[in-house]
């Protein structure tokens, strides 16, 4: 089974540009979800979605950024326009459908290092 | 005040002891809490789970769940330096919310 796959693994941007991380979840899995961590930070929770419907976007941080996940496969996150404190890791992960156990945890991608200069 | 608190560390054990890795969090309703492995670089693995009070032990590890005194613990068992990584505490909430709020992270190097 493959696992959750982020691409690209790192991307240097400049301040005002714009970028798009990719995730595929494993297959199968309806919960997707977008971290964040900055240096030196907890890794923070930015959305979750079930299928391609977003069921929390609470920890997205402001308008320049839009997470999609069309036909409920793969999610697209783009930053635009890029700002310097937008420089973390940015990992996605999924986990199985709505009802199952709860208490599984999920599995991560190994996620994207951006970098804003 | 942090919603999930983990010493950061370094905390260093020769390699057969046991290590102790500590969680404190502040939500009540909290009702799932994660051990989560994270070797340098890489992404975050998950180790163990809990979400009744008492010890639930997994091969090497125990986890140790204190809902009144919000602690989650993690113990390690004839640690290897293998074991050597950052430990990271989640936790989950009620209700509907899946979302994880994470701790810091514990640094933790075994020593041969």
């Amino acid at each position: 089974e493959a696992g959750v796959t982020q691409f690209p693994s790192h991307s240097v941007i400049e301040k005002g540009q714009t970028v798009t991380l990719r995730c595929d979840p494993i297959s199968g899995h309806d919960n997707l979800y977008w971290y964040r961590r900055v240096m030196g930070k907890e890794i923070k929770f930015l959305l979750h979605f079930v299928k391609e419907s977003k069921q929390d976007e609470s920890g997205m941080p402001n308008n320049r950024f839009l997470a999609e996940r069309t036909g409920g496969t793969y999610s697209t996150l783009k930053v635009q326009p890029a700002e310097l404190e937008d420089s973390g890791v940015y990992f996605c992960a999924s986990s199985l459908s709505w009802g199952d156990n709860e208490n599984y945890g999920y599995t991560f991608g190994s996620g994207t290092r951006l970098t804003v200069v | 005040q942090k919603e999930v608190e983990q010493n950061s560390g370094p905390l260093s054990v020769p390699e057969g002891a046991i290590a102790s890795l500590n969680c404190t969090y502040s939500d009540r309703g909290s009702q799932s809490f994660f051990w989560y492995r994270q070797y340098s670089g890489k992404s975050p693995e998950l180790i163990m789970f809990i979400y009744s009070n008492g010890d639930k032990e997994d091969g090497r590890f125990t986890a140790q769940l204190n809902k009144a005194s919000q602690y989650v613990s993690l113990l390690i068992r004839d640690s290897q330096p293998s074991d050597s990584a950052t430990y990271l505490c989640a936790v989950r909430s009620a209700g509907n919310n899946r979302k994880l709020i994470w701790g810091l992270g514990t640094s933790l190097a075994v020593n041969p």
